[in-house]
């Protein structure tokens, strides 16, 4: 079955670790979108691609990194610059076209920094 | 102000009753409307989505749309315990960024 896989689950860090979630896609989708999600919040875009080896920052990007070197994969570093990393993180893809532009997640992330 | 604003509840319901969820914005902008659906500690799933202002329904499900005063509801009959969960609007401009409300969590009760 098509779909976005994250990984891992569940990550603990401790403060001044830069950790790295995964995020792979089977869905041949072009554009792929990284979204932190807070309890009571919805969902802020944090990076996205719409092609190979390129991305932009999102609403809030400060303390994140990314890279897009397959059309597949898009994972996601959160720094030690990121003061309060602890949430839930969400991948997502899509077509990428003008419109519409439904959007397909995965599972999630959730980090917890002790 | 935020674009996009979405009543916060949280909601709870006994089983069989009709519910509605509700978003207003403020961007002329926006040309598409989503409803997610998140059970907890999962990702969020399109329930559905509408261009036009007007009503668009799928099983239990209606979605409707005034643009004059930017407003939208979703609508849910005859209730179901599996509904329960977090429902988040969403709205994308005409070049495909989404903007999404902060969710309403909805119970219904058996």
């Amino acid at each position: 079955d098509g779909g976005i896989t994250q990984s891992p689950k569940y990550l603990f860090r401790k403060e001044g670790q830069n950790v790295t979630l995964s995020c792979e896609q089977n869905l041949n989708h072009d554009a792929m979108y990284w979204y932190r999600q807070d309890p009571g919040q919805g969902l802020r875009l944090i990076y996205y691609s719409q092609i190979v080896n390129d991305f932009q920052k999102g609403d809030i990007a400060e303390g994140y990194s990314v890279s897009r070197e397959k059309k597949e994969s898009f994972p996601l570093t959160v720094t030690s610059a990121q003061k309060n990393p602890t949430a839930f993180y969400l991948c997502a893809s899509s077509r990428g076209e003008s419109g519409a532009n439904v959007l397909t997640f995965g599972a999630g992330s959730r980090l917890t920094v002790l | 102000q935020k674009e996009v604003e979405q009543d916060p509840g949280p909601l709870s319901v006994p089983e069989g009753a009709i519910v509605s969820l509700n978003c207003t914005y403020s961007n002329s902008a926006f040309q598409y409307f989503m409803w997610y659906r998140q059970y907890s500690r999962k990702g969020p799933e399109l329930l559905m989505y509408t261009y036009s202002s007007g009503n668009k329904e799928d099983g239990r499900f209606t979605a409707q749309v005034d643009k004059s005063s930017k407003y939208i509801s979703l609508f849910i009959r005859d209730s179901q315990p599996s509904d329960s969960a977090t429902y988040l609007c969403a709205m994308t401009r005409y070049e495909g960024k989404s903007t999404f409300g902060d969710g309403t969590t909805l119970t219904v009760k058996p």
